[in-house]
């Protein structure tokens, strides 16, 4: 059965400092992933996703994240963090074709110091 | 477009009450979602519909009813409600091969 590991609960970064997410899958094939925000009190958007093609994948915000099949990672990244990224992430995987039938990770909440 | 809707915002109910959670899509989109989220599990699948009439469950359906009677609409209901039913609720909508499903604003349950 597909699964996504957020390995982080928690993670606190200084304004201005370098961010990463971690995101571990599993999945019987090549699957596509997701990266949503989901901040204070409002439902999730999307901020980036893999299809196919170029590994490294930029999304809106100044994000980025990287696929590594080897490894069944898709980290987030971001090089400077600003106040307003404080918020929950959430990694998410599914079937090649479509975000039909999504699983979600149990997202990881992102503190930023001023 | 307004997108994905739901109504209401919050809602606390007394254990055993039942009530509905309405949801409602502009964007002519097949797919319909329920889910729930919980502090600390992201979220879990609770029933999903591929077109009007047609309605599965996901991962957690027990205590819940949904129906889907039109193409924009995706009720979801409790009957007797209880305190683990306290939650945020999401509807979620998307064609089939698109890129991202669209996410409503949410609905805070509290069971008391």
């Amino acid at each position: 059965a597909q699964s996504v590991t957020q390995p982080d609960i928690h993670i606190t970064v200084s304004e201005g400092a370098s961010l990463e997410l971690r995101c571990n899958y599993s999945y019987g094939a090549t699957p596509y992933l997701f990266w949503y925000v989901q901040s204070p009190g409002q439902g999730l958007q999307l901020l980036l996703k893999y299809f196919s093609g170029d590994t490294l994948v930029q999304g809106i915000k100044g994000f980025e994240a990287e696929f590594k099949r080897s490894q069944s990672s898709f980290n987030l990244r971001k090089p400077s963090v600003h106040w307003s990224d404080a918020a929950e992430y959430f990694c998410a995987v599914g079937p090649q074709g479509g975000s039909e039938k999504l699983v979600f990770g149990k997202g990881t909440k992102l503190t930023v110091n001023p | 477009n307004a997108g994905v809707t739901q109504t209401p915002k919050f809602r606390i109910l007394k254990i055993g009450q039942s009530m509905t959670l309405q949801c409602t899509q502009d964007m002519n989109h097949n797919y319909m979602y329920w889910y729930r989220q919980d502090p600390g599990m992201g979220l879990k699948l609770i029933y999903y519909s591929v077109g009007a009439g047609i309605t599965d469950k996901g991962e957690v359906p027990n205590g819940y009813n949904v129906s889907r009677s039109t193409t924009e609409d995706f009720p979801l209901r409790l009957e007797l409600a209880a305190p683990s039913q306290t939650s945020v609720y999401f509807c979620a909508s998307v064609s089939r091969g698109q890129e991202t499903q669209y996410f409503g604003p949410g609905t805070r349950l509290l069971v008391l």
